[in-house]
Formats: structure tokens, C-alpha cells, sequence
């Protein structure tokens, strides 16, 4: 079954400054690959998704990276802002999502 | 995604009870999914239903669990002779079906706790 890999567990960087996130998959059949933001006790929620027929998506200050042949996909943020402190979430689908173990992202000001 | 109602939001049960957790997909969605989250933990998939019928339940445990999602009414995850280690945040997630992977709208989540 597919397994989905995210790094780093932690990250921390400053206002302002860029956060990277990074997953691998295994499953090569795999076609959709959203991302979700999740505030504590609070439930995910999709900041940007992805489909296997498109390489790059960009909305706003967020955007996801797909390499299909490499099977990994990315999610990048810019001009990073404390509101953007949550823990994040990538998964791969062909119908059930496989959810990555997350990012912990703090922003400090 | 405000439309994924899921009630109780938390479920006090002792351990040897039955929790039964709800799930209203979006208006207009046909297509359930369970997922489980540890304290700390990522989230698990547990079932994929449609209605009256189960796709997948290749994530939930054989016993004690089971899952339905009536022709009417909500989905329903049950589980029996809950024990400590049932203690999650419970979300379901609702899609449209009309294609192969569907974007997923999660609910707030019902949060067990078994004493």
C-alpha cells in the first residue's frame, strides 16, 4: 500500500522568511496530493491540493511542487506570518488519503 | 467545509461501553471517509463508504468496529467495548465522488475519551 514519508517534523523560522516542507510517496499510481493545515483541536484543513497531470500550483503566498518521477511533492510558503504557526499535513490518493506524520511550523515574530 | 457536521464533538465513555460517533457529509457529497488521530499523531484512514455500501475498511480494526452509511440519515462509526487505547479524535471526511480522488472536507472531529 502507499506510504507517505514528511520532513521535517519540526520547523521553526522567522517572519517573513520561507518554509519548505517535503514528502515522499511510494505508490507510482497515486494522482492527487492535497495538503492540510491544522490548528490545535481544531480539524485539517485544505490549504492547496495537487493533481499528477500538473508539475506546479500556486496560490497566493502557498504553493506545491510535484516530481512524478522522483515521487516527491512540496509545499513551499513565503513571506511567512505568525497565523501561519500550525501543524501541516501532506497525503497522497488514488481514492483514500495516506496523510504524511506532519510538520509542527512556528513562526516567530 | 463548514458542511461536515459530526456530532457529539466529545464522548465521554468508560471502558466495556459502546460510543457511537456521527457523521452529515457535505449537501450534495455521497462519499464518507473515517479517519482516527492519535494525541500527536498523524491521521490514519479507517473506512471509505458510500451510500449503503462499504469500498474499504482496510484500516479498521476487524473487532469492536464497524461503520454505515444508511440510504437515510448520517454515517455512523461504532465502536464496542471501547478500551483505553480508543481514546482519538474521530474525523470523517465527505467528497463529491465525480472523480477518482476527490478533495476531502473534514469535520471537526468527535474527541473520545474512555476512562
Amino acid at each position: 500500500g502507499e506510504n507517505v514519508e514528511q520532513h521535517p517534523s519540526t520547523l521553526s523560522v522567522q517572519e517573513g522568511d520561507s518554509a519548505v516542507i517535503k514528502c515522499t510517496y511510494s505508490d507510482s499510481a497515486s494522482n492527487y496530493f492535497p495538503w492540510y493545515k491544522q490548528e490545535l483541536g481544531k480539524r485539517p484543513q485544505l490549504i492547496i491540493d495537487i493533481r499528477s497531470n500538473v508539475g506546479e500550483k500556486k496560490d497566493q503566498r502557498i504553493a506545491v511542487t510535484l516530481n512524478k518521477t522522483a515521487k516527491h511533492f512540496s509545499l513551499h510558503i513565503t513571506e511567512t506570518q505568525p497565523e501561519d504557526s500550525a501543524v501541516y499535513f501532506c497525503a497522497a490518493s488514488l481514492t483514500k488519503l495516506v496523510f504524511g506524520q506532519g510538520t509542527r511550523l512556528t513562526i516567530n515574530p | 467545509n463548514a458542511g461536515v457536521m459530526q456530532n457529539p464533538r466529545h464522548l465521554v465513555r468508560r471502558r466495556g461501553q459502546e460510543a457511537r460517533l456521527r457523521c452529515s457529509p457535505m449537501k450534495g457529497h455521497s462519499h464518507v471517509y473515517w479517519y482516527r488521530q492519535l494525541p500527536e499523531e498523524g491521521l490514519k484512514f479507517m473506512v471509505y463508504l458510500q451510500k449503503e455500501n462499504i469500498i474499504d475498511e482496510s484500516g479498521m480494526p476487524k473487532e469492536r468496529f464497524s461503520a454505515e452509511f444508511p440510504k437515510e440519515g448520517p454515517s455512523i462509526l461504532r465502536i464496542q467495548q471501547v478500551v483505553r487505547g480508543d481514546s482519538a479524535a474521530y474525523f470523517c471526511a465527505s467528497a463529491n465522488g465525480l472523480a477518482g480522488a476527490d478533495t476531502q472536507y473534514f469535520g471537526p472531529g468527535t474527541r473520545l475519551t474512555v476512562l
